[in-house]
């Protein structure tokens, strides 16, 4: 079956630190893998994608890149800033079927 | 362009009452995506429905959840006889197709509290 497994929150971070938050995901085929943003009070927004392995995502800094061979999808950022506060949710859309499959979310706070 | 909008951002029922959340998609977008996510979850996808047709309801509980999107106005979904469990969020997603791989653009969801 399909599933996301993401690393527990919440995570607390000073301004510039470097951000890693772990995912990992069991899929049969060949998924694409997704990391999206939750804002306080809004709705989900899409980070970043990758389609296929070895491919890297990137947008606003943040960067993940698809490994097949660990099945890992990991999320990095070299300095995050207070802004970056959120949660991030690392998730699958396989090959076949229609649905999003979605981890448990990791709650980012960025203190100044 | 409009995002996807939902209304109302907040519901408040009481046990046993009705609760009807509702799903403008994108425009241009005729695939409609329902998800829920519980406290301290992930989303869980719920439903999904093209113009007047359910494609797959695979994630809708068996009893009290229905949905629709009809040819004309938005997608509803239908909780009835409410419980305290049904306290959750409900994010409904659109986009242009149904492919793999298709992006779905996510509305700011309706926040259902149970009383």
């Amino acid at each position: 079956g399909n599933s996301v497994t993401q690393m527990e929150g919440p995570v607390t971070l000073s301004e510039e630190a470097f951000l890693t938050i772990n995912c990992t995901y069991t899929a049969t085929g060949y998924p694409s893998l997704f990391w999206y943003v939750q804002y306080p009070g809004e709705g989900l927004q899409l980070l970043l994608k990758a389609t296929k392995a070895d491919d890297k995502g990137s947008n606003k800094g943040f960067e993940a890149t698809y490994r097949k061979e660990t099945t890992s999808f990991h999320l990095e950022k070299g300095s995050v800033q207070v802004s970056d506060s959120a949660v991030y949710f690392c998730a699958l859309y396989p090959n076949t079927g229609n649905q999003f499959y979605f981890g448990t979310g990791t709650s980012l706070t960025v203190i100044p | 362009n409009a995002g996807v909008m939902q209304n109302p951002r907040h519901l408040v029922r009481r046990r046993g009452q009705e609760a009807r959340l509702r799903c403008s998609p994108m425009k241009g977008h005729s695939h409609v995506y329902w998800y829920r996510q519980l406290p301290e979850e992930g989303l869980k996808f719920m439903v999904y429905l093209q113009k007047e047709n359910i494609i797959d309801e695979s994630g809708m509980p068996k009893e009290r959840f229905s949905a629709e999107f009809p040819k004309e106005g938005p997608s509803i979904l239908r909780i009835q006889q409410v419980v305290r469990g049904d306290s959750a969020a409900y994010f409904c997603a659109s986009s242009p197709r149904g492919l793999a791989v298709n992006i779905q653009y996510f509305g700011a969801g309706t926040r259902l509290s149970v009383l």
